[in-house]
């Protein structure tokens, strides 16, 4: 299994640019989720899905959209960039059991908007 | 208002050293759970917690969960320079979508 996938692992934009940041994961989950991480801080959450047409805002949605279209993938659209969205990006997927719950991350996308 | 308060926020000890970490909330979880992170990588998990005073051992790490399963702690026996990274808490809410994570201690171990 490849878990989490996400490309690109770094991209620059200028304001006002729009772009996609792809989420892929192979181990049939139904919940997914968009983080962002500012330096030396915490996650927060930007959206989330518990399955496939299904979508919801969590503590940061500002600025991003979000769809989820299949099992395996959930991309994350901002359409105007602007600098407050410098930062990373960590999609995870959740295994969520009556016993055993862990949430897997993808490696990241590092953005930067100048 | 952030639902899961970690401390301390950074850390830096010396090699052998001993350390806890504390999660706190006045929310009730029904579990918890411990990441860590390491630079360009996304979280690992390290231990889910889910009966309150419960206490798991990881070799060097041992996870309590509290008796109101209102908080939690991590404490490191002798750390290693292999233990420096991000430590995450995160919180599952009965009926919650969603986990909710702490601040988040940044551990730096000196060899």
């Amino acid at each position: 299994n490849a878990g989490v996938t996400q490309t690109p692992k770094f991209r620059i934009l200028k304001i006002g640019q729009s772009m996609t940041l792809q989420c892929t994961q192979d181990m049939n989950h139904n919940y997914m989720y968009w983080y962002r991480q500012d330096p030396g801080m915490g996650l927060k959450l930007i959206y989330y899905s518990v399955g496939a047409g299904i979508t919801d805002k969590g503590e940061v949605p500002n600025g991003y959209n979000v769809s989820r279209s299949t099992t395996e993938d959930f991309p994350l659209r901002l359409e105007l960039a602007a600098p407050s969205q410098t930062s990373v990006y960590f999609c995870a997927s959740f295994r969520r059991g009556a016993s055993y719950n862990e949430q897997f991350f993808g490696p990241g996308t590092r953005l930067t908007v100048l | 208002t952030q639902l899961l308060e970690q401390s301390p926020q950074f850390l830096s000890i010396q090699e052998g050293e001993n350390l806890t970490v504390y999660c706190n909330s006045s929310s009730v979880f029904s579990s918890l759970q411990w990441y860590r992170q390491e630079p360009g990588e996304g979280p690992v998990l390290l231990v889910t917690v889910v009966t309150g005073g419960e206490v798991k051992k990881l070799k060097r790490l041992t996870f309590q969960f509290g008796d109101a399963r209102k908080d939690s702690s991590l404490h490191i026996t002798a750390a290693q320079p292999g233990d420096t990274g991000l430590y995450l808490c995160a919180g599952l809410q009965t009926g919650a979508n969603n986990l909710f994570f702490g601040t988040g201690t940044r551990l730096t171990v000196i060899p």
